[in-house]
């Protein structure tokens, strides 16, 4: 158990629709990850919070936004589904943002029909 | 931009059996992560190499960082069931960046 959790750990929701998926990272962590692991992609880096603030941005597309709030938990929003957004996703979480030592939750699979 | 490519992409190999897996970059590499991914779950780190030459053990897994090679590599002795998985490598540059995976299968 890496000290990460993610909810929920399914979702199956129809194209057009929103969703939102929430990371709580290990305790102490300041720094958030998000990751969309796909069978063609590969696993690819969303976006970094560092303590409230983004810090980092990747692939993430202009449907898809995130926030980390006080309490350090993070949610990713993904709006406007389309069947390709179908993944993994997985939330990580490390001490700092420098560190690339992260702790990655159990993930979130989203099946968008 | 830098991309990790590991090899091979699939491996099957018996119990007690030692293994190898590679991690090539197409760019200098200023450390090597290693993690580990059962199917559809999340990913384990399993060690950090920092320094050329640097090699680090975690039970029966070995890993190195050749840095003129651009390439670390994993050693698994002895293999078990429990070693099956997907193994990820992965390089810091402004954010961290994964390598193709590499499917291990081990059967008794």
């Amino acid at each position: 158990d890496s000290g990460v959790t993610q909810t929920p750990k399914h979702l199956i929701t129809a194209t057009g629709q929103r969703v939102t998926l929430r990371c709580s990272p290990r305790s102490g962590d300041l720094s958030v990850y998000w990751y969309q692991q796909s069978l063609d992609q590969g696993l690819q880096f969303l976006i970094q919070y560092y303590n409230g603030e983004e810090r980092a941005k990747g692939n993430i597309l202009e449907r898809f936004s995130a926030q980390q709030f006080p309490d350090l938990h993070s949610e990713l929003n993904l709006s406007s589904l389309e069947l390709g957004d179908s993944a993994l996703y997985f939330c990580a979480s490390s001490v700092d943002n420098l560190s690339y030592e992260q702790y990655f939750g159990p993930g979130t699979r989203l099946t968008v029909t | 931009s830098q991309e990790l490519e590991q090899s091979p992409q699939s491996l099957i190999v018996q119990e007690g059996k030692n293994l190898t897996i590679n991690c090539t970059s197409s760019k200098t590499l200023y450390g090597l992560y290693w993690y580990k991914q059962k199917y559809g779950e999340g990913l384990i780190f399993l060690m950090m190499l920092q320094k050329g030459g640097e090699e680090k053990s975690h039970e029966k897994i070995t890993a190195k960082l050749d840095e003129k090679k651009q390439q670390s590599s994993l050693h698994i002795t002895a293999s078990q069931p429990s070693h099956a998985g997907i193994y990820l490598c992965g390089a810091p540059t402004d954010k961290l960046i994964f390598g193709t995976g590499t499917r291990l299968q081990v059967f008794p």
